[in-house]
C-alpha cells in the first residue's frame, strides 16, 4: 500500500544554517500529490506547501520542495533556519484517490540560537 | 472566524468512562476526518466520512466509534475509555481529492486524558 517515510524524528540545528527534512514515498499511482504540513506548538497543523509537476520547485514562506518522481522524494528545504521555524513537520501523500492523506510520522525541528 | 471547531478543548475522564468529542466545520467540505496525535507516531487516522450518514474506517479504529450527523458535524465516541486513548485529537475537513482539493483544514484539537 501507499506509504510515506520521514527518516528523521528529530532535527536540531543552529539558527542561520540550512534546513533539509527528508520525505520519501511509495505509491502505485503515477499522479500522486505530496504535501508538507507544519504544526507549531499549541496551534493546529496547517499546509505549508504542496507539490507541483515532476521536477518543479514549489516555494512558500521561505521553504521550498521539489517533487522527484524518479526517486520518490519530496524533501523540504530552507536556506537559513530561523528560531520561529521550530515546529513539527509532516509530509503527506495523496495517492490512493480515496480522499485520505497518507501521513509520515513527522519530524520535529528545533532551531537553537 | 475559525472554520473547524472542536469541543471540548480539554477532557479528563476515568477508565471505562464515556466520552464524546465534537467537531463542526463551516467550510462546506464533504470530507471530515478524526486523527489522534502521539509522540513518535505522528497523525493517525481513526475514522473519516464523506458526507452525512457516511462513515469510513481509518487506520486505528479500535475502541472508537464515529457519527456524521450533518455535513457540518462529526462526532467521535469513546464508549469505554482506556488509558491508551490518552492523546491529542484533531478533526479536519477537506473538499475532496486532487492537488487543489485534498488540503485538509484542522481544528484546534482536544486533549483527552484517561486516568
Amino acid at each position: 500500500g501507499d506509504s510515506v517515510t520521514q527518516k528523521e524524528g528529530l532535527v536540531t540545528l543552529t539558527e542561520g544554517l540550512p534546513v533539509m527534512l527528508n520525505c520519501t514515498y511509495q505509491t502505485i499511482y503515477s499522479n500522486a500529490f505530496l504535501f508538507w504540513y507544519v504544526h507549531y506548538l499549541n496551534e493546529s497543523p496547517r499546509l505549508l506547501l504542496k507539490s507541483s509537476t515532476d521536477n518543479k520547485r514549489t516555494e512558500h514562506q521561505g521553504f521550498h520542495a521539489t517533487l522527484h518522481k524518479s526517486s520518490s522524494s519530496f524533501h523540504l528545504q530552507k536556506s537559513s533556519a530561523q528560531l520561529s521555524d521550530s515546529a513539527l513537520y509532516y509530509c503527506a501523500l495523496s495517492g490512493r484517490g480515496n480522499y485520505q492523506l497518507i501521513w509520515g510520522s513527522g519530524t520535529k525541528l528545533i532551531i537553537k540560537p | 472566524e475559525a472554520a473547524v471547531t472542536q469541543s471540548p478543548r480539554n477532557k479528563v475522564t476515568v477508565t471505562g468512562g464515556n466520552v464524546t468529542l465534537s467537531c463542526r466545520q463551516t467550510n462546506s467540505h464533504n470530507y471530515m476526518y478524526w486523527y489522534r496525535q502521539d509522540t513518535g507516531h505522528g497523525l493517525r487516522l481513526i475514522h473519516y466520512s464523506y458526507g452525512a450518514g457516511n462513515l469510513q474506517i481509518g487506520d486505528v479504529p479500535d475502541g472508537y466509534k464515529a457519527t456524521r450527523t450533518t455535513q457540518e458535524d462529526f462526532f467521535l465516541l469513546l464508549e469505554l475509555a482506556s488509558p491508551s486513548q490518552t492523546s491529542l485529537y484533531f478533526c479536519a475537513s477537506s473538499e475532496g481529492w486532487g492537488l487543489n482539493y485534498a488540503e485538509q483544514f484542522f481544528g484546534p484539537g482536544t486533549r483527552l486524558t484517561v486516568l
